[in-house]
């Protein structure tokens, strides 16, 4: 259902850096709408990450950067931490907002 | 700091209409500026947007679901809603109220923590 295509699970250990991929079409992130990040803890709501591809909202860690290229958008999380194991979405436009499947990232 | 927080039945029989409010404090509905929303999560599935509204009246809905979708605001009680009509079990999700950034067509900056809603008989 969802146009934007993520892994279904990322890990690496403490201090390593993990990349979550987005892959989307010509029709949303290929067509220069704009990509966002969101971190999901079990049981909670999600937490705006990485808004308009690059830029981090005051108080998210600069461990957290995102980029952006022709179709595909990206999250790194480099100095990977016990308490970055979430589920990751990515967020864009195809006429309307539209979610990524979701990334399970899990720090071994 | 803005806080919102949904309220609502648990619990939808199916072919019935849902219902859910977002009560909004640390800010205003009818504020000119403010773009509110609903999302949803199925149980172990990913997130649905769903609708947004401006206090102005300008609405923006779903594709999929705009015959069934109705957001509105409330402002005398600082209030903004969801009723999705004719329900199945495939609406049973978790339903967030959320505040863009600013446009509907920038991030959900605020959110709330999330009213399960089960579809069922």
């Amino acid at each position: 259902q969802s146009v934007l295509t993520q892994p279904p699970s990322v890990s690496g250990a403490p201090g390593q850096t993990v990349t979550i991929s987005c892959t989307g079409t010509s029709s949303n992130i290929g067509a220069g709408y704009h990509v966002h990040w969101y971190q999901q803890l079990p049981g909670a709501a999600p937490k705006l990450l990485i808004y308009n591809d690059n830029n981090r909202p005051s108080g998210v860690p600069d461990r957290f950067s995102g980029s952006k290229s022709g179709t595909s958008a990206s999250l790194a999380i480099t100095g990977l931490q016990a308490d970055d194991e979430a589920e990751y979405y990515c967020q864009s436009y195809d006429n309307s907002p539209s979610f990524g499947t979701g990334t399970k990232v899990t720090v071994l | 700091q803005m806080q919102l927080q949904e309220s609502g039945p648990g619990l939808v029989k199916p072919s019935e209409t849902l219902s859910l409010t977002c009560s909004v404090s640390g800010g205003s509905v009818t504020s000119p500026s403010y773009y509110w929303a609903w999302v949803r999560q199925s149980p172990g599935k990913g997130l649905e947007w769903l609708a947004s509204i401006i206090n102005s009246g300008s609405t923006y809905y779903n594709p999929s679901l705009k015959r069934r979708v109705t957001i509105s605001i409330d402002a005398s009680d600082n209030q903004f809603s969801l009723q999705l009509t004719s329900v199945t079990a495939a609406d049973t999700s978790v339903y967030f109220c959320a505040k863009h950034l600013s446009s509907p067509w920038t991030p959900f900056f605020y959110w709330g923590q999330g009213a399960l809603v089960t579809v069922s008989s």
